[in-house]
């Protein structure tokens, strides 16, 4: 079966920091992989997508990067953090087959992130 | 571009009753999923429920059940019997097309207490 990945659950750090989040999903290959960011009590944000290795499409100008180095992995990256970089990110993944039924995206169990 | 609403913020609900969640969606596309998440104070997101556009029966999961009106771009949950574990953030989603690269487009939540 499927799983996806996603670590650390939780990281605080100093502005001007880096960061990096890693996703990892198993049991699938080719998959499409996204990043989402959730503000405190506001809705999902999509930050990143990507339909394959170094194939990354950015949703939103920001101080953030994405890189999938392999195809299975997919990893969030700052060089300097900002306050507001502060919330929970989510990684997600599904299925890249048209055609098939479409049956959403599964989600990791999240990062929360407090910059200090 | 697709849209999606959710007008409720906030509601809240007796144990064992019954509550409905509101969802519209604006569109031009024949051909897509709808999807009810759930975001439990764990913040992990949780396929609830799935809706083919061109299927007219509803969906059903046990508690679950959505009313699907497609020609009023309506998609609204049902909760029967509400649990205590029912509390959660609620979240509208819609995919186009059957599968592939599409994106998956979120509805700001509904944020459901359920009241012993």
């Amino acid at each position: 079966s499927q799983t996806i990945h996603q670590w650390p659950a939780t990281l605080v750090q100093p502005v001007g920091s880096p960061l990096s989040l890693e996703c990892t999903v198993e049991g699938t290959s080719n998959p499409n992989l996204y990043w989402y960011r959730q503000a405190a009590g506001r809705g999902l944000q999509l930050l990143f997508y990507s339909i394959g290795i170094d194939q990354i499409s950015s949703e939103v100008p920001q101080n953030l990067s994405a890189s999938r180095p392999q195809d299975r992995q997919f990893i969030l990256s700052s060089k300097k953090l900002l306050l507001s970089d502060s919330g929970f990110y989510l990684c997600a993944w599904n299925v890249k087959r048209v055609g098939w039924p479409n049956y959403g995206y599964t989600f990791g169990s999240g990062t929360r992130l407090t910059v200090v | 571009a697709q849209t999606v609403t959710q007008s409720q913020p906030e509601m809240s609900v007796q144990e064992a009753e019954t509550v409905t969640l509101s969802c519209t969606y604006d569109t031009s596309e024949s051909n897509y999923y709808l999807f009810w998440y759930k975001q439990p104070p764990s913040r992990q997101m949780i396929l609830v429920i799935r809706q083919e556009a061109y299927k007219q029966q509803n969906a059903t999961e046990n508690r679950f059940s959505v009313n699907f009106q497609k020609a009023a771009k309506s998609f609204s949950l049902k909760i029967s019997d509400s649990q205590l574990g029912d509390t959660a953030m609620y979240f509208c989603a819609f995919i186009k097309g059957p599968g592939g690269s599409e994106k998956l487009v979120f509805g700001k939540g509904t944020k459901l207490t359920v009241n012993p």
